[in-house]
């Protein structure tokens, strides 16, 4: 079955620390996506990526980045300088166009400890 | 800085009744989508609108489009306890599609 595969589901990482996130699609998207959600909250754009080896930022990118090494794989990674990283991260691919709009994964809960 | 407004962000029904989510963008788009998130769980499609005067409709829910008053809706009829969940609308600006902005969702719950 195609779809798209976020890991791990729950992940705490200490003050200071690069976490990195992993979204693998086999849906031969092309463009993959990355955003956050807080309790209560809408979703916000984090990176997108609409090729391989090109990325552009979204309205919240500072603290995070992002390769796209592979068509099938765009990691996240939310590194120390992020302060309140906390927070649902969900990675979405969608085909070129957006006409059928995103398929998201599962997420990823992300906890500072 | 474009908006997406969704109203009510809360909603409490009883089973068998309609009502209608509405959703506000203040960009130029004729791309609107609907989700549905799942306490603790991603987000599934459930409607694409792509022109104006679209109208989707899929069991008890029914979407609609007007890309002149830049308005969305969602319409719920006869309610049932398995809709509760937090639906969201997300709007892709004509100036670049690739980029979905999404409300706050409204979270539905629908009493027995």
């Amino acid at each position: 079955d195609g779809g798209i595969t976020q890991s791990p589901k729950y992940l705490f990482r200490k003050e200071g620390q690069n976490v990195t996130l992993s979204c693998e699609q086999n849906l031969n998207h092309d463009a993959m996506y990355w955003y956050r959600q807080d309790p209560g909250q809408g979703l916000r754009l984090i990176y997108y990526s609409q090729i391989v080896n090109d990325f552009q930022k979204g309205d919240i990118a500072e603290g995070y980045s992002v390769s796209r090494e592979k068509k099938e794989s765009f990691p996240l990674t939310v590194t120390s300088a992020q302060k309140n990283p906390t927070a649902f991260y969900l990675c979405a691919s969608s085909i070129a166009g957006q006409i059928y709009g995103y398929t998201f994964g599962s997420g990823t809960r992300l906890t500072v400890v | 800085e474009l908006k997406v407004e969704q109203n009510p962000l809360f909603l409490s029904m009883q089973e068998g009744k309609n009502y209608t989510i509405y959703c506000n963008y203040s960009t130029t788009s004729d791309r609107l989508y609907w989700y549905r998130q799942d306490p603790g769980k991603s987000l599934e499609s459930l409607f694409v609108l792509l022109s104006n005067g679209a109208v989707k409709q899929e069991g008890r829910l029914m979407a609609s489009l007007d890309t002149k008053a830049r308005l969305s809706t969602l319409h719920i009829t006869a309610a049932v306890h398995d809709l509760s969940a937090t639906y969201f609308c997300a709007v892709a600006p004509r100036d670049n599609f690739n980029k979905f902005y999404f409300g706050s969702g409204t979270k539905l719950n629908v009493k027995p």
